[in-house]
C-alpha cells in the first residue's frame, strides 16, 4: 500500500511569513495526526483528526497554527505568522484505529521548516 | 498529561554487543508502549510495541520489557549490527494521549 505522503519536503521562510503543509494519509485510515519534531526532541502532537473532526488540538498554538481535514482525507497544516521557534520537522501520521493506543502510527517523511 | 523520559540520549556500542534503552512514564494508566526507529532523514517506523497486560515481548533480536509497578520499560537489541544505527523513540499512550521520549541516538561501530 502507498505510504503517507507529505509536501513540501523542505521549506525556508522568513519570520512573520506564512507556510502551509499538505498530507495525504494511507487510504482507509480514519485517524490523522500532525506532529512537530524539533531537532533533538521527540515528536510532539499538534492535532489529531478522526475523519474530518478534531479529536485533540490541546497542544496546537491556535494563535498562529491552524489545520483542517476536509472530506476526511487530505489535511493541511498552516502557520501564520511563523516564528523562529517554529523551525522543526512537521510529521504527518495516520492510523487505522480510533485512538493513538490502538496500534501503529504510519508516518510520512516529514516537512522540514526553517524560519530565518 | 503523560510525561516520558528516555535514557541515554546517545549510545555507542561495538557490532555484536547488546544495547539497552530505558524509558520511564508518569501516568500509571498508560497502557500502550511503542518503540519507533528513525534513520537519518527518514520517517519514524514502529519496530516493536507492548501493552500493559504483558511484561515482555520479543521479535528476533529486539525485545521490550515493561515494569508497571516502577513505570518503566526498556528496549533491548542483541547482536547489534551497523544497520541498527538510528534514533530510537519510546512512547507511552492512553487512548488519544501519546507522548514520545526525546530519543536515543544509537551508533553501532563495525
Amino acid at each position: 500500500e502507498a505510504g503517507v505522503a507529505q509536501s513540501p519536503r523542505y521549506k525556508i521562510i522568513e519570520k512573520r511569513q506564512s507556510v502551509a503543509f499538505w498530507c495525504n494519509p494511507i487510504s482507509g485510515h480514519a485517524t490523522l495526526y500532525w506532529y512537530q519534531q524539533i531537532l533533538g526532541q521527540g515528536p510532539k502532537l499538534l492535532i489529531q483528526f478522526q475523519n474530518n473532526g478534531v479529536v485533540d488540538d490541546s497542544q496546537l498554538p491556535k494563535d498562529r497554527f491552524s489545520a483542517e481535514r476536509l472530506k476526511g482525507v487530505d489535511s493541511t497544516l498552516k502557520i501564520q505568522p511563523a516564528k523562529l521557534e517554529d523551525s522543526a520537522v512537521y510529521l504527518c501520521a495516520s492510523s487505522r484505529g480510533q485512538f493513538a493506543n490502538t496500534g501503529e502510527l504510519f508516518f510520512g517523511e516529514g516537512s522540514r521548516l526553517t524560519v530565518l | 498529561g503523560e510525561n516520558v523520559e528516555q535514557h541515554p540520549s546517545t549510545l555507542s556500542v561495538q557490532e555484536g554487543d547488546s544495547a539497552v534503552i530505558k524509558c520511564t512514564y508518569s501516568d500509571s494508566a498508560s497502557n500502550y508502549f511503542p518503540w519507533y526507529k528513525q534513520e537519518l532523514g527518514k520517517r519514524p517506523q514502529l519496530i516493536i510495541d507492548i501493552r500493559s497486560n504483558v511484561g515482555e515481548k520479543k521479535d528476533q533480536r529486539i525485545a521490550v520489557t515493561l515494569n508497571k509497578t516502577a513505570k518503566h520499560f526498556s528496549l533491548h537489541i542483541t547482536e547489534t549490527q551497523p544497520e541498527d544505527s538510528a534514533v530510537y523513540f519510546c512512547a507511552a499512550s492512553l487512548n488519544n494521549d501519546m507522548r514520545f521520549g526525546a530519543g536515543t541516538r544509537l551508533t553501532v561501530k563495525p
